[in-house]
């Protein structure tokens, strides 16, 4: 089954440690992207990825880097620089041929100790 | 900058009867929009969806309503089943920009 997976479901890191949050999409998706859910707010974009080795920053990108080496991955490294990484973070994947809605994977817990 | 906006964080509602989740949008170039469902702990799945040329939507229980002239969209749930009661969330999109709203939490109580 075509689907997008995320890893770890939940991950603990210590302030001021750098962590790698994985994305995998096997639908043959050209885009994809990292939204992050805090309480009370809609899901905030932080990078986008049209094409493999290309990727944008979305709203809230500081702190945070992505790679794009292959058109299945995308991961997350979440850095010391950000002010505040606890949260729930979703991967996405659509089509790039039009306005299609997205698939999402079941997300990661990230929590700073 | 929210571009899409969802007034009421939650809803309830008596099994059986409507439920209506509203969303507003201030961008006039958003030319599809989105509804998303969400249980705790998973990532959204797709429900429905609507083009802008369209001012209905209809799948099953669910149907999605536009009115672009005041820039709203609803998601109408009848009859509503306890088995619905999660985050929904809306979303508008133009050439694969998509915005998402806060939510609403819907509960259905039997």
């Amino acid at each position: 089954d075509g689907g997008i997976t995320q890893s770890p479901k939940y991950l603990f890191r210590k302030e001021g440690q750098n962590v790698t949050l994985s994305c995998e999409q096997n639908l043959n998706h050209d885009a994809m992207y990292w939204y992050r859910q805090d309480p009370g707010q809609g899901l905030r974009l932080i990078y986008y990825s049209q094409i493999v080795n290309d990727f944008q920053k979305g709203d809230i990108a500081e702190g945070y880097s992505v790679s794009r080496e292959k058109k299945e991955s995308f991961p997350l490294t979440v850095t010391s620089a950000q002010k505040n990484p606890t949260a729930f973070y979703l991967c996405a994947s659509s089509r790039s041929d039009g306005n299609y809605g997205y698939t999402f994977g079941s997300g990661t817990r990230l929590t700073v100790v | 900058d929210q571009q899409v906006k969802q007034n009421s964080p939650s809803l309830s509602v008596q099994e059986g009867r409507i439920s209506i989740l509203n969303c507003d949008y201030t961008n006039s170039m958003f030319d599809y929009f989105l509804w998303y469902k969400k249980y705790p702990a998973e990532g959204p799945t797709f429900l429905i969806s609507i083009s802008s040329i369209k001012d209905k939507n209809e799948d099953g229980r669910f149907t999605v309503f536009l009115n672009k002239s005041a820039k709203h969209l609803s998601l109408h749930i009848v009859p509503s089943q306890p088995g619905d009661s999660a985050v929904y969330f809306c979303a508008a999109t133009n050439n694969n920009d998509m915005r998402f709203g806060a939510g609403t939490r819907l509960t259905v109580k039997p």
